[in-house]
């Protein structure tokens, strides 16, 4: 049984830079969705895709952040220019259609320095 | 806008003990119920849902029960063990157009042996 795999696990990089995250999802699942959690905090929403789909995104996705899924599969965020407060565990989850029962990575944690 | 509040931690439990981690919420239409396990270096693993009022989820010894009239789902366990130590997710899906999660804070749970 394959879970939600995320990589790389974990990032350092240096502020300015420009980072990107791969997230594959479960197989069947249509639906992936990114957030992001900081220390102490519960995971905040980011955006879904279903199917290659954009279809929602949060005002915490600024225009420095980018995400997609191109074949409806696996999905990259991308964070350019990096700031600290960019610090954070991204988080990737999938779900099928029905039921909106939503599967978790284990996160990248990115540290910007 | 809908929100989830959850008591705040640590909660600190001798092994045995009775468990209950509450957790409130404000949502517009009829949400669907999550809680949440994160154990440390790990991703949130579903422990519970319930999807309508009324509902119970249980899982691993662990329930919740979905009140409207309260809006709560306060989760409880009635013997904690040294295992159970994690962090607690309490969260919300509003069908509404969205598929999104809304998390709570999170509430630190440790068993002491």
């Amino acid at each position: 049984d394959t879970g939600v795999s995320q990589n790389p696990r974990h990032k350092i990089t240096k502020r300015g830079q420009n980072v990107t995250f791969r997230c594959d999802p479960i197989s069947e699942h249509n639906r992936l969705y990114w957030y992001r959690q900081t220390l102490g905090q519960g995971p905040e929403f980011l955006t879904y895709f279903q199917n290659e789909a954009q279809l929602e995104k949060s005002r915490l996705l600024s225009d420095r952040f980018s995400a997609e899924r191109p074949k409806g599969s696996f999905s990259t965020l991308e964070i350019q220019r990096t700031e600290q407060g960019d610090s954070a565990m991204y988080l990737c989850a999938s779900s099928p259609l029905v039921p909106n029962e939503q599967f978790f990575g284990p996160g990248t944690r990115l540290t910007v320095l | 806008g809908d929100s989830v509040t959850q008591m705040e931690g640590p909660v600190t439990l001798s092994e045995e003990a009775f468990l209950t981690i509450n957790c409130t919420y404000t949502a517009t239409g009829y949400p669907s119920l999550f809680w949440y396990v994160q154990y440390p270096g790990e991703g949130l693993q579903l422990l519970l849902k319930a999807t309508k009022a009324d509902d119970k989820g249980s899982n691993k010894g662990f329930e919740a029960t979905y009140r409207k009239e309260t809006t709560s789902f306060h989760l409880e366990k009635g013997s904690v063990q040294v295992s159970d130590s994690a962090v607690y997710f309490c969260a919300l899906s509003v069908a509404l157009g969205t598929y999104k999660y809304i998390f709570g804070t999170g509430t630190r749970l440790k068993v002491l042996a």
